[in-house]
């Protein structure tokens, strides 16, 4: 069974830092996608960025970026120029690439309350 | 709004009671989940749809838990007699069967039970 831990309950920055969120997971699966989701108060879950295990270049939107390092099972979120509304949970996710019929569920971790101060 | 739906948005029942949650996907999608968050927590797995199929289903969902997805559309949820530790965000996704495994999830419903 796949884990994924968030050893940051918390953290919290000033406008237009940056910040990194930690995450590492455990498998045996060779071909899977990582996720961080963004849960922000009282609102839906939404995709920040997503990166495949067999793409060794890290993946990267606007302001968003992570650290992916397969052997030591890490995949750390960035935000770069933090803003107010990067206010949220923040969730690492892992899923198993599987066929047709093979699982795709998310496996969340805990989650990392961000909080951007003004 | 072509997102996921979901309704009611919350609900407040007795234990014991019997609930039923509503889940509308994104139109052309395939793949329909079910999650339940618990606050503070991050979501956990419920079960999953690809059509009308019932493909997975945790160890969480007991037998007092039910999902169905009749015609590949809408899904509900159904939770029978139920407990105070029910009481949760359960939450619906959905996602294409050719993708590349973003899950589109919707706002949730919102479980307390008395």
């Amino acid at each position: 069974a796949q884990t994924v831990t968030q050893s940051q309950p918390e953290m919290s920055v000033q406008e237009a830092e940056t910040v990194t969120l930690s995450c590492t997971y455990d498998t045996s699966e060779n071909n899977y996608y990582l996720f961080w989701y963004k849960q922000p108060p009282s609102r839906q879950m939404i995709l920040v960025i997503r990166q495949e295990a067999y793409k060794q270049q890290n993946a990267t939107e606007n302001r968003f970026s992570v650290n992916f390092q397969k052997a030591a099972k890490s995949f750390s979120l960035k935000i770069s120029d933090s803003q107010l509304g990067d206010t949220a949970m923040y969730f690492c996710a892992f899923m198993k690439r599987g066929g047709i019929q093979g699982a795709q569920k998310l496996v969340f971790g805990q989650g990392t309350r961000l909080t951007i101060n003004p | 709004d072509t997102g996921v739906s979901q309704n009611p948005r919350h609900k407040i029942t007795k234990r014991g009671q019997n609930v039923t949650f509503r889940c509308d996907p994104i139109s052309e999608h395939n793949r329909l989940y079910w999650y339940r968050q618990t606050l503070g927590q991050g979501p956990e797995f419920l079960t999953y749809f690809q059509n009308e199929a019932q493909l997975e289903k945790s160890r969480l969902l007991s037998d007092r838990f039910s999902a169905e997805r009749p015609k590949g559309s809408f899904s509900t949820l159904e939770i029978q007699r139920t407990e105070q530790g029910d009481s949760a965000m359960y939450l619906c996704a959905s996602s294409p069967l050719a993708g590349a495994g973003e899950q589109f999830f919707g706002p949730g419903t919102r479980l307390t039970v008395l």
